[in-house]
C-alpha cells in the first residue's frame, strides 16, 4: 500500500459543485500539505498543516478550504468549483523529527466543466 | 527562501552521467539545497539534499560549490527511467520550527530526457 494515498485519482465535476479531495498517510508524519500543478507553472502550495490543530494558507488558498481530521488525514475542499481549478492536485507529508524530504501521493486529476 | 535558476531542458545519453546544474546565488547560511524529480505527472520524488558538503546516496550525488551559490545533481549512469523534470529547491533548515519553514517552493525545474 502507498504511504500517501489520495482519493479519487480522477474526477470530473461541474461548475458550482462542491468537491472534496482526500489524503491519508501511513508514515506517521505530523506535517501535511496540498499542492496543485498546472502545465508550465510547477507546483504551488495551497494549504499546509503542521499538526491537527494547525492550518495555514499557502500561496493560492482562495477558493479552497481544508480539514485535518486526524494526524493521518488531510482533506481539501472546493466549495464551489470553477473551471480554472482544473489541475493535478498532490498531497504530501513530512516529519519535523526526521526530515529526509517530503513524500508525495500519486495525485488527483480534477477537471471542472 | 532563496530563488533557484535551472536550465529548462537537457538531454543525456543512456549510460552516461547526467549533470544537472542549479544556481542559488542568494542562498543564506541556514538554507539547504534539495533535489526532487517528477516522472510524468506522478508525485514528486525526493532525491537528495545537502547544506555545504557533497552528498551521495543510492540515487545520486550532490555537489555544492564552496561559496554555496550553485550546485550540481549527478546521476552517475542515467537510464531511460530517469527521464523526468528535476527540481532544485532551497529552503531553511529541515528541523526548523519557524512557522512555514518547511514549505517547499517549486520552480519550473529542468526537463531531463535520457536518449537511447
Amino acid at each position: 500500500d502507498a504511504d500517501v494515498t489520495q482519493t479519487p485519482r480522477n474526477r470530473i465535476t461541474k461548475t458550482g459543485k462542491r468537491i472534496m479531495l482526500e489524503c491519508s498517510q501511513t508514515k506517521g508524519h505530523d506535517r501535511m500539505y496540498w499542492y496543485r500543478q498546472d502545465p508550465g507553472l510547477g507546483l504551488r502550495l495551497i494549504y499546509y498543516s503542521f499538526d491537527v490543530k494547525d492550518i495555514n494558507k499557502g500561496e493560492i488558498s482562495d477558493g479552497y478550504s481544508v480539514s485535518r481530521q486526524a494526524q493521518a488525514k488531510f482533506s481539501l475542499s472546493l466549495e464551489s468549483a470553477i473551471p480554472n481549478q482544473t489541475a493535478l492536485y498532490f498531497c504530501a507529508t513530512s516529519d519535523l523529527r526526521r526530515d529526509y524530504g517530503y513524500t508525495f501521493g500519486s495525485g488527483t486529476r480534477l477537471t471542472v466543466v | 527562501d532563496a530563488k533557484t535558476t535551472q536550465p529548462p531542458s537537457m538531454d543525456c545519453a543512456e549510460g552516461r552521467a547526467a549533470n544537472l546544474p542549479c544556481n542559488h546565488s542568494t542562498i543564506s547560511g541556514n538554507e539547504y539545497v534539495y533535489w526532487y524529480r517528477q516522472i510524468h505527472s506522478q508525485g514528486p520524488q525526493y532525491i537528495i539534499h545537502g547544506l555545504k558538503n557533497n552528498e551521495t546516496n543510492e540515487m545520486a550525488s550532490l555537489i555544492i560549490t564552496e561559496d554555496r551559490k550553485s550546485s550540481t545533481l549527478i546521476l552517475p549512469h542515467a537510464t531511460l527511467r530517469d527521464t523526468a523534470v528535476y527540481y532544485c529547491i532551497v529552503r531553511v533548515a529541515p528541523f526548523s520550527i519557524i512557522q512555514g519553514a518547511q514549505k517547499l517552493v517549486f520552480g519550473q525545474g529542468t526537463r531531463l530526457t535520457i536518449n537511447p
